[in-house]
C-alpha cells in the first residue's frame, strides 16, 4: 500500500518568512495530492491540492510542487502570518484503491512567531 | 447539511464498554470515509462506503470495529469491548463521488474524541 513520509515534524519561522514542508510517497500510481490544515481541536481543512498532470499549482501565498519521477511533493507558504500556525498534513491517493482514499503523512506543526 | 456533522464530539467510556459514533455527511455525497487520528499523528484510514455498501474496510484494526450506512447517508462506527488503545479522534469525511477522475475532495467533520479509561 501507499506510504507517505512528511518532513519536518515541526517548523518554526518568523512572521513574513517562507515555510516549506516536504512529502514523499511510495506508490507510483498515486495521482492526487492534497494538503490539509488542522488548527488545534478542529477539523482538517483542504487548503490546496494537485493532480499528477501538473507540476505546480499556486493559490495566493500557497503553492504546491510535484515531482512524479522522484515521488515527492512540497507545500510552500510565503509571507507567513501568525494565523498560518497549525498542523499541516500532506496526503496521496491511488486511483486503483476503492474510493480513492487518502493516505496521510504524519503532519508538520508550523509555528509562525510574530 | 452544510457540512459533515459528527456526534458526540466527546465520549468518555470505560474499558470493555460499547460505543457508537455517528456521522452525517454532506447531503448528496455518496462516498463516506472513517479515519482515526491519534495524538500527534496523521489520520489513518479505517473504512470507505460508496452508497450503502462498505467498499473497503481494510483499515479496520480488528473485529471489534464495525461500521454501517444503511440508507446511504448517515453512518455509525461501532466499537465493541473498548480498549485504552482505542482512544483517539475518529474523523468522518465525505466526498461527492469517491472517483479519482471526479471532484473527489474530502470534507472532514470535526471528529469524535473517544477516551477509554
Amino acid at each position: 500500500g501507499e506510504n507517505v513520509e512528511q518532513h519536518p515534524s515541526t517548523l518554526s519561522v518568523q512572521e513574513g518568512d517562507s515555510a516549506v514542508i516536504k512529502c514523499t510517497y511510495s506508490d507510483s500510481a498515486s495521482n492526487y495530492f492534497p494538503w490539509y490544515k488542522q488548527e488545534l481541536g478542529k477539523r482538517p481543512q483542504l487548503i490546496i491540492d494537485i493532480r499528477s498532470n501538473v507540476g505546480e499549482k499556486k493559490d495566493q501565498r500557497i503553492a504546491v510542487t510535484l515531482n512524479k519521477t522522484a515521488k515527492h511533493f512540497s507545500l510552500h507558504i510565503t509571507e507567513t502570518q501568525p494565523e498560518d500556525s497549525a498542523v499541516y498534513f500532506c496526503a496521496a491517493a491511488d486511483p486503483s484503491n476503492a474510493g480513492n482514499m487518502l493516505t496521510f503523512g504524519g503532519g508538520t506543526r508550523l509555528m509562525v512567531k510574530p | 447539511g452544510a457540512g459533515v456533522s459528527q456526534t458526540p464530539s466527546n465520549k468518555v467510556t470505560e474499558k470493555g464498554k460499547y460505543v457508537e459514533l455517528r456521522c452525517d455527511p454532506i447531503s448528496g455525497h455518496t462516498a463516506l470515509y472513517w479515519y482515526r487520528q491519534s495524538l500527534g499523528q496523521g489520520p489513518e484510514f479505517l473504512i470507505y462506503f460508496q452508497g450503502t455498501g462498505a467498499a473497503d474496510d481494510s483499515g479496520l484494526p480488528n473485529d471489534r470495529f464495525f461500521a454501517v450506512r444503511p440508507e446511504g447517508s448517515v453512518s455509525t462506527l461501532k466499537i465493541q469491548r473498548t480498549e485504552r488503545g482505542d482512544s483517539a479522534v475518529y474523523l468522518c469525511a465525505s466526498s461527492l463521488t469517491g472517483q479519482s477522475s471526479g471532484a473527489n475532495v474530502l470534507t472532514f467533520g470535526a471528529g469524535s474524541r473517544l477516551t477509554v479509561l
